[in-house]
């Protein structure tokens, strides 16, 4: 049970596109999910935390009109990376927390890898 | 501010034993978590202490003291699967993760 998953697994997009990356919890429900990106031989970067239904929240230096967050469904929230530039190259993973739960209980997604060229 | 510090490296040899440390001070404490991560590869669950004390699963054990800051993984008989980053995370006094940078294993054989 707590199987995330991301779609797509991997993307290559040419600079100044728009990427769309969707995360959904397939066994249970989720009311907050989180997006975090890593950069090669560093850790986690939280980004943002999505909640159903609300204004995702920012992680200070992360811009939000830059990182587009859409969380309408219990089961899925989507990352779109607009306008998008190489140094936003990146693996990107969500992570979910099950309604009820504490929202440091997060399972993750395998990982989505952004290269922009 | 909210610190977390993991060794960045580590070498071991497949069949020894390892341990990883990791030193944490952050508003609060509500639990560690312990993930293993490879390369290319979302991080996975590996362990959760709140109480003081050795928490043994298997080849992987954790322990945590609060009075210290401090946790380690201890990883035994290791297998060259174990290669990998193993990530401290606290849970802080308002129950946001706080992730360390990692601490990468290579195991030789």
């Amino acid at each position: 049970g707590a199987v995330v998953s991301q779609h797509p697994s991997w993307v290559i997009c040419k600079s100044g596109t728009s990427v769309k990356i969707e995360c959904r919890s397939l066994d249970f429900q989720a009311t907050t999910m989180f997006w975090y990106r890593q950069f090669p031989k560093q850790s986690l970067m939280l980004m943002a935390t999505s909640n159903e239904g609300s204004k995702a929240t920012y992680e200070q230096g992360v811009e939000k009109d830059k990182f587009l967050i859409n969380h309408a469904s219990l089961t899925l929230s989507t990352l779109t990376v607009t306008s998008a530039h190489p140094e936003d190259s990146s693996f990107y993973i969500c992570s979910a927390s099950p309604t009820g739960q504490d929202t440091y209980e997060q399972y993750f997604g395998p990982g989505t890898r952004l290269t922009v060229t | 501010g909210q610190n977390i510090d993991q060794p960045t490296e580590m070498t071991a040899t497949e069949g020894a034993i390892v341990q990883i440390n990791c030193t944490y001070q952050t508003s609060g404490f509500n639990g560690l978590f312990w993930y293993q991560q490879h390369a290319g590869e979302a991080p996975t669950f590996l362990s959760y202490n709140v109480l003081d004390g050795l928490e043994e699963k298997g080849r992987f054990s954790s322990f945590l003291s609060r009075s210290k800051g401090y946790s380690y993984l201890l990883l035994k008989e290791l297998q060259m699967k174990d290669s990998a980053s193993y990530l401290c995370a606290v849970v802080d006094s308002n129950y946001q993760l706080i992730w360390g940078a990692g601490t990468k294993l290579i195991i030789k054989p």
